[in-house]
């Protein structure tokens, strides 16, 4: 079983949609979970942080934490083309390195 | 706050040479790792310094890959003899210490071998 798994897609959605991504992971150990979005050919950019079970708000995007069934995942609301890139789930391992999934891809068409 | 800072963005060389990039944390954070990125594939842990001190290397980096962070700051990571199969992207991110710390990532490194 992969550290972390993520479904690849693409995902597609229509704008203004909400687009649901999803990860699970081994390590039952994990405390925290980044979820960063990459556009092709450029580096990952940070866009949420949960450190506890339950959901985090910030603008068009709620995380949401489920230790006991080791489940992640991100929803973007009123998705617009601007948000289709691949969206990475890392949790932290002990000393701190991430451990990236596959990433999901998700396409949001105007 | 200036950000990671990678250089250079892309490096074109033939298979058998050796190749240095450079990393410029964040100023304020202690923390700086290299992670190698291949196409479709999220980007896989290379190493780790907290300060000058070297504290991690994955199983995948070869005895042809060699980091350093001399004095605490910028960074270098050095492929030696390079080969097919180490055509990706590097990327480089710093922290401040702890494992619930977020990294931050510089626009990263392109290599590709001929």
């Amino acid at each position: 079983q992969k550290e972390v798994e993520q479904n690849s897609g693409p995902l597609s959605v229509p704008e203004g949609a909400i687009a649901s991504l999803n990860c699970t992971y081994s390590d039952r150990g994990s405390q925290s979970f980044f979820w960063y979005r990459q556009y092709s050919g450029k580096s990952p950019e940070l866009i949420m942080s949960i450190y506890s079970n339950g959901d985090k708000e910030d603008g068009r995007f709620t995380a949401q934490l489920n230790k006991a069934s080791q489940y992640v995942s991100l929803l973007i609301r009123d998705s617009q083309p601007s948000d289709s890139a691949t969206y990475l789930c890392a949790p932290p391992g002990n000393t701190g390195k991430l451990i990236f999934g596959q990433g999901t891809t998700l396409q949001v068409k105007p | 706050d200036t950000g990671v800072s990678q250089d250079p963005r892309h490096k074109i060389t033939k298979r058998g040479q050796n190749v240095t990039f450079r990393c410029d944390p964040i100023s304020e954070h202690n923390r700086l790792y290299w992670y190698r990125q291949t196409l479709g594939q999220g980007p896989e842990f290379l190493t780790y310094f907290q300060n000058e001190a070297q504290l991690e290397k994955s199983r995948l980096l070869s005895d042809r890959f060699s980091a350093e962070r001399p004095k605490g700051s910028f960074s270098t990571l050095e492929i030696q003899r390079t080969e097919q199969g180490d055509s990706a992207m590097y990327l480089c991110a710093s922290s401040f210490p702890g494992s619930n710390q977020p990294q931050h990532f510089g626009d990263g490194t392109r290599l590709s071998i001929l």
